[in-house]
């Protein structure tokens, strides 16, 4: 079965920067794009950007260009973000989410990561 | 970028209601709509896409119409596991954008 599956919470210093995996499992990892979004306390979806694990281009979220990587590792099946010059903004739990071959939608979801950006 | 209003932001409903949430975008997507559902502390729960086609293994109790601009979700027969937030999602366009969600509870 699919499963995306997401490392654990971290705590950052301000200007730090946090780098969150999503190993992916039970389906072909080059076949499908891989979108991150994330959630900041009690707030609502947020869209980072995607990638493409065939290859490795990416889109960023405009207000995120700058200080976001999306990469991808074909020998591990995992896809990382990393975002830096962290700020207490960036408090959220971050999802990754695959993208649906046959409709461009979202299918399934990691289970998150909480990122806390304190001093 | 395209902005997606949902309402109402949220409501209360009884179990065995049928409830309505409606999305509207600020510019035509055809019907690239997708809901989610997310219970508190869960990750988002993918239920439609293509606006009126629901995921696999999601119940036939929730369904979904609209084109263009202006989407429903609806659940009918409101039971205690369907209590959660519903975001619309438009991927016609990036960046992709969510509505602001719709906090279903109990009454």
């Amino acid at each position: 079965q699919v499963q995306l599956v997401q490392s654990g919470a971290e705590v950052k210093m301000p200007g730090a920067s946090v780098k969150v995996s999503c190993k992916t499992s039970g389906y072909m990892f080059t076949s499908n794009y891989i979108h991150w979004v994330r959630q900041a306390p009690g707030q609502g979806l947020e869209w980072m950007g995607i990638i493409n694990p065939n290859g490795g281009s990416t889109s960023y979220a405009q207000k995120l260009q700058g200080r976001v990587t999306m990469t991808s590792d074909t020998s591990t099946s995992t896809v990382y973000m990393e975002l830096g010059s962290l700020t207490s903004e960036d408090t959220a739990v971050y999802y990754c989410a695959r993208r649906q071959i046959r409709s461009g939608s979202f299918d399934y979801w990691g289970q998150g990561t909480l990122v806390i950006v304190s001093s | 970028d395209i902005q997606m209003t949902q309402s109402p932001s949220s409501l209360s409903a009884s179990i065995g209601d049928r409830v309505t949430i409606t999305c509207r975008a600020s510019q035509g997507i055809s019907n690239y709509l997708a809901w989610f559902q997310q219970r508190p502390g869960k990750a988002p729960k993918s239920l439609i896409y293509a606006a009126s086609t629901l995921q696999s293994g999601v119940p036939s109790k929730f369904s979904g119409s609209g084109s263009g601009t202006d989407f429903t979700l609806t659940i009918s027969s409101l039971q205690p596991e369907d209590f959660a937030t519903y975001y619309c999602q438009q991927y016609h366009t990036y960046p992709l954008t969510f509505g602001g969600g719709t906090k279903v509870e109990i009454k």
